[in-house]
């Protein structure tokens, strides 16, 4: 079955260093989402892309955090600089609708990166 | 008040025990519901999708949506040790996605 790709699994970075994700969807899903999840809470979204356009990034710290997906395919997560309060799981998902006359579809998730600031 | 409200447990039960899942929710324009489960230091897995109110069933997993009480459920029969994990559920209208904060459930063999 295919897989959302993360990587890295973990990062252990120490504050007000940049650290990266990235993450490859299931191919052909055009909707691709990126999450952070803090233990015991549930997944917040932090940006959503359709293709290579953000269909909303309005939960994104934009002073610190960056996304992109320029070819409408994988995409990078970046926060510079990292914060204490960074620290937890962060999730890419991507489905194959919503939208543009797609149906809808469900969320595939990736394993996540762990993310610790120090 | 948040869009999907969710029991966190932890839920402990035998192994073999009946096991039900319960999220409300308020926004009545919700149209898809689905539970992921999720293992420690895992991303969630999709294990039910259901479309408006009704019943689904696979295997050990009964997902149940009740529209008009905005109320959905995930049984398990005859439950397993493996079956231990956080449990959310999901809803979704066009192409917004909403969580529950998840159940932490441990079946004891």
């Amino acid at each position: 079955e295919a897989e959302v790709a993360q990587s890295p699994r973990y990062k252990i970075t120490e504050k007000s260093q940049a650290v990266a994700f990235w993450c490859d969807p299931i191919s052909g899903h055009a909707t691709l989402y990126w999450y952070r999840q803090i233990l015991g809470q549930g997944p917040e979204l932090l940006v959503q892309f359709q293709d290579e356009s953000v269909v909303d990034d309005s939960q994104l710290p934009k002073d610190r955090f960056s996304a992109e997906r320029l070819k409408g395919v994988d995409s990078t997560l970046k926060i510079q600089p990292a914060e204490l309060g960074d620290s937890a799981m962060y999730l890419c998902a991507s489905s194959g609708g919503q939208g543009f006359g797609r149906a809808h579809s469900p969320l595939h998730f990736g394993n996540g990166t762990r993310l610790t600031v120090t | 008040q948040k869009e999907v409200e969710q029991d966190p447990g932890p839920l402990s039960v035998p192994e073999g025990a009946i096991v039900s899942l319960n999220c409300t929710y308020s926004n009545s324009a919700f149209q898809y519901f689905m539970w992921y489960r999720q293992y420690s230091r895992k991303g969630p897995e999709l294990l039910m999708y259901t479309y408006s109110s009704g019943n689904k069933e696979d295997g050990r997993f009964t997902a149940q949506v009740d529209k008009s009480s905005k109320y959905i459920s995930l049984f398990i029969r005859d439950s397993q040790p493996s079956d231990s994990a956080t449990y959310l559920c999901a809803m979704s209208a066009s192409n917004q996605f909403y969580f529950g904060t998840g159940t932490s459930l441990t079946v004891i063999p």
